[in-house]
């Protein structure tokens, strides 16, 4: 079965200090692995995407990902966060067989000044 | 390019009335993805389309809930018959025609769906 996992509700951080947002997935045959933020009363935009290659991704508003296979996991990091980067997260996981993408149910980030 | 575009941003209805929530995708795309957002939930898939058929309904509750995405025109959500547990935020994405896993979905703002 295909199912994603964020086990932290919600996630405080002091700006300028690194952040880890946590994502663990399920899915047959190799995960197509996505992040996606979410500000209030918007629609989700695309932050980074594994598909292969290199394990750490970069992404925008200097996001990164480490993909960690032997741990099925797809923790979202940056080095000094932003308040700005206050939002909703979401950790994703696409069946490369269906394609069909299943989010994880949201971490909110609140980074205080 | 204009991206994916939801209308209308929010919509009222009385329980036992028809909701239907339209979705045009970014300009070429053919696949479009219908998702469901509850107050302190995560995102819910509901329904997997490409032109003029349905890939993967697995998400979609099996009455009073179908959607479509025709040759021509925008895909529709549709709910009839609406209760109070159906208020929600849905979310349409879409994805290029190729369709492949490594593609990113393109999200709209939503419709917020609130039945009285």
């Amino acid at each position: 079965a295909q199912s994603v996992a964020q086990p932290e509700d919600q996630v405080n951080v002091a700006e300028g200090n690194p952040l880890t947002v946590k994502c663990t997935y399920s899915v047959s045959g190799n995960p197509y692995l996505f992040w996606y933020v979410q500000y209030p009363n918007r629609g989700l935009q695309f932050l980074l995407k594994y598909i292969t290659g290199d394990n750490l991704v970069k992404g925008s508003y200097g996001f990164e990902a480490e993909f960690n296979k032997s741990q099925t996991s797809f923790h979202l990091k940056k080095p000094s966060a932003l308040v700005s980067d206050s939002a909703l997260y979401f950790c994703a996981v696409r069946s490369p067989i269906t394609g069909k993408l299943i989010f994880g149910q949201g971490t909110t980030l609140q980074v205080k000044p | 390019n204009a991206g994916v575009m939801q209308n209308p941003r929010h919509l009222v209805r009385r329980r036992g009335q028809e909701a239907r929530l339209r979705c045009s995708p970014v300009k070429g795309h053919s696949h479009v993805y219908w998702y469901r957002q509850l107050p302190e939930e995560g995102l819910k898939f509901m329904v997997y389309l490409q032109k003029e058929n349905i890939i993967d309904e697995s998400g979609m509750p099996k009455e009073r809930f179908s959607a479509e995405f025709p040759k021509e025109g925008p895909s529709i959500l549709r709910i009839q018959q609406v209760v109070r547990g159906d208020s929600a935020a849905y979310f349409c994405a879409s994805s290029p025609p190729t369709g492949g896993p490594n593609e990113k979905l393109f999200f709209g703002s939503g419709t917020q769906l609130s039945v009285l």
